[in-house]
């Protein structure tokens, strides 16, 4: 069965760090991209961007490429989503979700199939 | 950056009735790319349909989607207790990948 499990949650003040993790399990880790988007309190979903564990290329949402680092440890099957200083505006839910690639004849899907619990981030200023 | 507009915002419905969701996209996306999410309040997104039209594992027949180039749906044929949600479309094809705003589906 697969299954994404998210640390817990964190209550942080401006200004420090963090980093929050996602652990896979029941599938090969390496080799499916997996992604973290993010939900900001009463606000829809963002996409925040992808890794591919195995050779660790990432790609970033260009508006929040600046405030977060996205990096995976294949060897404990575990992508993280890291900031150097928060800011209250970073208060929300993160959630991972990993990427299912199908190629089947003239078609290529691409979607997010397995979700983490999600990890709440509180920041005070 | 491709924009999906989601219409309505809102939709105000009974159970039993047929719910109608809009998802518009600023540029042609491959309806390969095309995805649709439920999320109750408090929970982790479902996804319900990829590739535009294909159900995902699990979830019922009355919920379908179609569409493509610019312009997708969602239907629920009958409405349950349990599919009053917000729904969002969101396309893999460009990066970055974009959601819609979302459209809360109401009793």
């Amino acid at each position: 069965e697969v299954q994404l499990v998210q640390s817990g949650a964190e209550v942080k003040k401006a200004g420090e760090s963090l980093e929050i993790s996602c652990e896979g399990s029941g599938y090969s880790f390496s080799t499916f991209w997996i992604g973290w988007v993010r939900q900001l309190p009463g606000k829809g979903l963002e996409w925040i961007g992808i890794i591919y564990p195995d050779d660790s290329d990432t790609r970033y949402n260009p508006s929040l490429q600046d405030q977060v680092t996205i990096s995976a440890d294949k060897s404990i099957s575990t992508a993280y989503l890291r900031w150097s200083s928060l800011k209250a505006s970073d208060t929300g839910m993160y959630f991972c979700a990993r990427v299912r690639s199908v190629i089947v004849p003239r078609r290529h899907f691409v979607y997010h199939d397995y979700w983490g619990q999600g990890t709440l981030v509180s920041v005070s200023s | 950056e491709i924009v999906l507009t989601q219409s309505p915002g809102t939709l105000s419905l009974s159970p039993g009735e047929r719910a109608t969701l809009y998802c518009r996209a600023s540029q042609s996306v491959s309806s390969s790319s095309l995805a649709w999410f439920q999320q109750k309040s408090g929970q982790t997104p479902r996804l319900l349909i990829y590739g535009a039209s294909s159900r995902a594992t699990g979830i019922p027949d009355r919920f379908s989607g179609s569409g493509s180039g610019t312009d997708f749906t969602l239907t629920i044929s009958r409405l349950e207790p349990e599919d009053f949600a917000v729904y969002y479309c969101q396309q893999c094809e460009r990066s970055p990948w974009t959601f819609g705003q979302g459209t809360k589906v109401e009793i």
